[in-house]
């Protein structure tokens, strides 16, 4: 059965620390990894991963893909209270000739003044 | 942008009540997913449909149905309301040949 799992599930870190959070995988038909940053509304998109060692970076948000060990991090420097969010982690999988998400649980970050 | 529209942001409703949740996308997009969100336990998908009158059971259908009339518009109808379906529901659509998902504000949805 496909599943994506993160870690940890919550975190609370103070303001100006760097956070790291995983997401690992085990998906048939892997096709890319998504990020998506959700606080009180709908997730909004960070990243789109599909090449292992490729950094993405935007700002003080950076990702990676290990498409051999089958992870993904994301990593958030000189966090901000802003960060404090739910980060959602989703794997995309060819079905067919269609996709499928296959969803992690979260990770709720908490950036303490 | 992309800009996808749920019917509500907040709803109450009775058990046993008939409930219709409402996502209209404006991009052509093939593609419209349901999900509902539930702490701990991530986007769980109900229902998505790859085309106009086509439908597809997710993850958790069970008590759940819906229409797909339109290109633009994908509905999820609760025929009996239960306490259990409390709940954020949120509504996404995609392109054919992409994988982002853009997603709508949602529903916070209380049974009581």
């Amino acid at each position: 059965e496909d599943k994506v799992v993160q870690s940890p599930l919550s975190l609370v870190v103070h303001e100006g620390d760097t956070v790291t959070l995983n997401c690992s995988y085990e998906v048939t038909n892997f096709r890319s990894l998504l990020w998506y940053k959700q606080e009180k509304k709908a997730p909004t998109f960070l990243f789109m991963l599909t090449s292992s060692g490729i950094e993405k970076k935007s700002g003080r948000l950076s990702s990676i893909l290990d498409k051999k060990e089958l992870f993904s991090i994301l990593n958030i420097t000189a966090t901000q209270t802003g960060d404090s969010a739910v980060y959602l982690c989703a794997v995309v999988a060819s079905v067919d000739s269609n996709y499928q998400l296959i969803w992690g649980a979260g990770t709720k970050l908490i950036i303490k003044p | 942008d992309v800009k996808v529209t749920q019917s509500s942001r907040y709803l109450v409703k009775r058990t046993g009540e008939k409930v219709f949740l409402e996502c209209v996308q404006d991009m052509d997009h093939e593609n419209m997913f349901w999900y509902r969100q539930d702490p701990g336990l991530g986007l769980r998908l109900i229902y998505f449909s790859y085309d106009v009158k086509m439908k597809e059971k997710g993850d958790i259908p069970e008590g759940y149905s819906v229409s797909r009339e339109k290109k633009e518009r994908f509905s999820l109808i609760l025929e009996s309301a239960s306490t259990n379906q409390t709940s954020m529901y949120l509504c996404a659509s995609r392109g054919t040949g992409y994988n982002e998902q853009f997603f709508g504000p949602g529903t916070r949805l209380t049974v009581l």
